[in-house]
Parts: C-alpha cells; sequence; structure tokens
C-alpha cells in the first residue's frame, strides 16, 4: 500500500471556524491533490500541488486554500467552515504528471460542519 | 471540458451473475481511462486503466475495453462474488501534463449470496 495518511480521519466543527486537514505521504511522489467525495458528484478535484510552493487551482477551489512546503505534506485549509463544505475529502499522490500514471489515494478524512 | 456519465446505481445483483457498468466519456485529444474501486470505509484503488484505443484493461476479472469510435470504457466481469460490492468510478486523464483526474459519478455495487 502506497504510504499515504490523511490526518484528522473524522472531524466536526461549527460554521465559521477555519479547518486544516492534513496529507503525508512518505512516496517521495512529486504531485499532490485533494479531492471532496459528494453524493451524485463523484470526486472533484479542490486543488493540486506539482512540487515544493507549487500549487494550483481545480474544479472546485472557493473557499479553500492549500499549501506545501515540504515533499511530504499537503494540507487543505478552510478559511471559514460553511455546511456546504461538509464532505469526504481525500488527498491523492501520483510519481509523475503523465495521463496514464495509476493515482494511490488515502483513506479520505470525513468532515461535518454544523 | 472533460466528462465522464457513468451508470446510475445502486446496482444489485445475485452472485455469479454477469455485470456491466456503463461508462461514456467526453474529452479533448486520448485520455487515459481508469476503473477505481472503493471498498468500504477505504480510499479508491486502481481497478483496472487503458491508455489507448482499443486497449484492454484487466484485473481479478474485471475487464474493460477503450472504445473511441463510441467514446466508452465499460466494466464487466462474467461471475461477480460477495466480495466485489463497492462503489466503482470511470474516470479519464487527459494527456496535457499535470494529470488530473476527471471521474464520474461512482456506481454503488451490492452482491447478494
Amino acid at each position: 500500500d502506497a504510504g499515504i495518511t490523511q490526518s484528522p480521519r473524522h472531524k466536526v466543527t461549527e460554521t465559521g471556524t477555519p479547518v486544516t486537514l492534513r496529507c503525508h505521504q512518505t512516496e517521495n511522489h512529486r504531485y499532490m491533490y485533494w479531492y471532496r467525495q459528494d453524493p451524485g458528484h463523484g470526486l472533484r478535484l479542490i486543488h493540486y500541488s506539482y512540487g515544493v510552493k507549487d500549487t494550483d487551482k481545480g474544479e472546485v477551489s472557493d473557499g479553500y486554500s492549500v499549501s506545501r512546503s515540504k515533499t511530504e505534506d499537503f494540507l487543505l485549509t478552510l478559511e471559514s467552515a460553511t455546511s456546504s463544505q461538509t464532505s469526504v475529502y481525500f488527498c491523492a499522490i501520483t510519481p509523475t504528471g503523465e495521463s496514464n500514471t495509476e493515482a494511490f489515494f488515502g483513506q479520505g478524512t470525513r468532515l461535518t460542519v454544523v | 471540458g472533460d466528462s465522464v456519465t457513468q451508470m446510475e446505481g445502486p446496482v444489485t445483483l445475485s452472485e455469479e451473475a454477469f455485470l456491466t457498468i456503463n461508462c461514456t466519456y467526453t474529452a479533448t485529444g486520448y485520455p487515459s481511462l481508469f476503473w477505481y474501486v472503493q471498498y468500504p470505509g477505504e480510499g479508491l484503488q486502481l481497478l483496472l486503466k487503458a491508455t489507448k484505443a482499443d486497449d484492454k484493461g484487466s484485473n481479478k476479472g474485471f475487464e474493460a475495453t477503450y472504445r473511441k469510435e463510441t467514446t466508452s470504457f465499460h466494466l464487466e466481469k462474467g461471475s461477480v462474488q460477495v466480495s466485489d460490492s463497492a462503489v466503482y468510478f470511470c474516470a479519464l486523464s487527459s494527456n496535457f501534463g499535470n494529470e488530473k483526474l476527471t471521474f464520474g459519478t461512482g456506481t454503488r455495487l451490492t452482491i447478494i449470496p
């Protein structure tokens, strides 16, 4: 199994509070991604990183920011959580940016905003 | 933009039945196509992939053929088992660098003994 650890695995937070989710990898892969999974939508890309300090927006980036100060860590921050951000969040990694590359996923973080 | 349309679920089958989950796509260029599977409480894992037209991906008895003429990548298995119960996602990645997967909505499959 690819070495990907997401923390926390579950979190309940109040509307308006900041939340940071962490993805840690031990594979030394260059690319890291944050997705959210919602019923009827599958997985949608929030942000991704193609190297330390190199990040870009995905399909549903509004309300989210990311940081990558080390190869192994990719942080997702909700500056002010809203109920629409209740979701399951998955981190993924790939060794390259080529289209035929397998992505490896973490076990997910279930976030509930009340 | 890229999109993936996947068979609506949930799907319930008896053990040893034949399985088909339909998947069609819209993409520019020549994307790579994937099926990922998510078992309860876990993240997604790659089931199979195909990277060019007419390629057949296969794994664990599952197969899917990349059909460019019909823009399809249907998942099939001849005889399903209870252990195949999971959510299945069709996905594509366009060949423009910075691989970003576009997923279908997922199909929940339940196999009953």
